[in-house]
């Protein structure tokens, strides 16, 4: 069975900072991994896929990450955030005609 | 082209009655999913559809059922409301038969109270 394990509840960061999410998974066949973002009051934006290929994947917003087999990792960066980045962010990986989402990382920004 | 569309937004609903929830998909998709979010669950998966068949259940009691239409269009009911079934519901389609390789795309999600 897949599984999810976000390993930050909330990280706190201010404006112009770099910041890394961390996110590490477990599969027992080929995965398929996702970031999505959710606003206040908002349903999940997808953010960025890994399907296969390269490993390092660019997104929306200037947001990318990082496919890591060997430490089964799908870290997701940016290099400068802004107050507008405030919100959760959900890494999944694909199951059997589902995703299965980790618990979620608040990401605060603050000026 | 349009998203998907969830309605309602918000319901308000009272312990022992039940609710149907709707989803229209994005256009041409024909995978419909549902999920359930609360502060201490998290993402749960609720049920998936495929041109009208359900293909994948998760692990939540019979009082949670659904369907798809020839449309696509689905909806989901929850017969004998529960305090603990206050949850953002989100609906989420998908275009291809696999969903490895296309995610999903999510609706904004209904927000059920039950008091």
């Amino acid at each position: 069975a897949q599984s999810v394990t976000q390993l930050d509840s909330q990280v706190p960061v201010f404006e112009e900072a770099p910041v890394e999410l961390r996110c590490n998974y477990s599969s027992s066949v080929s995965v398929y991994l996702f970031w999505y973002v959710q606003y206040p009051n908002q349903g999940l934006q997808l953010l960025l896929k890994y399907l296969s290929g390269s490993t390092l994947v660019k997104g929306i917003n200037g947001f990318e990450a990082e496919f890591n087999k060997s430490q089964t990792s799908f870290h997701l960066r940016k290099p400068s955030v802004h107050i507008s980045d405030t919100a959760e962010y959900f890494c999944a990986v694909s199951g059997f005609q589902k995703l299965v989402f980790g618990t979620g990382t608040r990401l605060l920004v603050s000026p | 082209k349009a998203g998907v569309t969830q309605t309602p937004r918000y319901l308000i609903k009272t312990r022992g009655q039940q609710v149907t929830l709707s989803c229209s998909p994005i256009s041409g998709h024909r995978s419909v999913s549902w999920y359930q979010q609360t502060p201490g669950q998290g993402l749960q998966f609720l049920f998936e559809y495929f041109s009208e068949t359900q293909r994948n259940k998760g692990n939540f009691p019979g009082r949670f059922s659904g369907r798809q239409f020839s449309n696509s269009r689905s909806e989901m009911n929850v017969s004998t409301l529960e305090l603990g079934d206050s949850a953002l519901y989100l609906c989420a389609s998908s275009s291809g038969q696999g969903i490895g390789a296309y995610g999903y795309t999510f609706g904004s999600g209904t927000r059920l109270t039950v008091v």
